[in-house]
């Protein structure tokens, strides 16, 4: 069983689109993330949510919206697609506790955008 | 803010040599420390930990001990293999601030 699952793992749209990646986690973890890695593998945090709310928002645009009907699922929607997007996003989970560190972040296998 | 800072790469090695990869960290509070490996076309995995000083994470060879004086968590290999190349992240995570802060990573590549 796969214990974080991403979808597509693939996707490649035309700028001006809108369009969204899935995540589910069956490890029964509180918090799940959103994650760019550029071409130069840089790792970015987009978004964090721990028990279905929002802790962390980084600067990321508008246009990214992350949705978590539930704490095993973290959706991101992305209005307006724009080539500078282009990049491998990968959602991850864990089991953190404020102030006592956590257990290790489990990591999906990614999903490469591609804007055209 | 929290950061981790990482030997720039890429490093490329010979089977069967010592490998390094230095990571320092700023962070407020007392985080715990993570390597991750990324092979090509795949996500991130979890290669080793420490979650306080002194602290010694090892896995499949790798080394790294938590050094809060030196504010240093560095990855070690006595004997690297071809299998072995990726990339090398060191993160860490802090209870303050309730995030995963990676390092910008290192490509190793080991040649036969």
């Amino acid at each position: 069983d796969t214990a974080v699952s991403q979808t597509p793992k693939y996707l490649v749209t035309q700028m001006g689109n809108d369009k969204s990646i899935k995540c589910e986690q069956n490890l029964g973890h509180d918090t799940m993330y959103w994650y760019k890695q550029d071409s130069k593998k840089f790792l970015k945090i987009m978004f964090s949510y721990n028990n279905k709310e929002l802790i962390i928002n980084e600067t990321v645009p508008n246009r990214f919206s992350p949705k978590s009907p539930d704490k095993a699922h973290l959706n991101l929607h992305i209005n307006s697609l724009e080539l500078g997007d282009s990049a491998v996003y990968f959602c991850a989970s864990s089991l953190a506790n404020r102030g006592l560190g956590s257990t290790e972040a489990f990591f999906g296998q990614g999903t490469r955008l591609t804007v055209v | 803010g929290d950061s981790v800072t990482q030997m720039e790469g890429p490093v490329t090695l010979s089977e069967e040599a010592f490998l390094t990869i230095n990571c320092t960290y700023t962070a407020t509070g007392y985080p715990s420390l993570f390597w991750y490996v990324q092979y090509p076309g795949e996500g991130l995995q979890l290669l080793l930990k420490a979650t306080k000083a002194d602290d010694k994470g090892s896995n499949k060879g790798f080394e790294a001990t938590y050094r809060k004086e030196t504010t240093s968590f560095h990855l070690e290999k006595g004997s690297v293999q071809v299998s072995d190349s990726a990339v090398y992240f060191c993160a860490l995570f802090s209870g303050s601030a309730r995030q995963l802060t990676f390092g910008s990573g290192t490509q190793l590549t080991v040649l036969p």
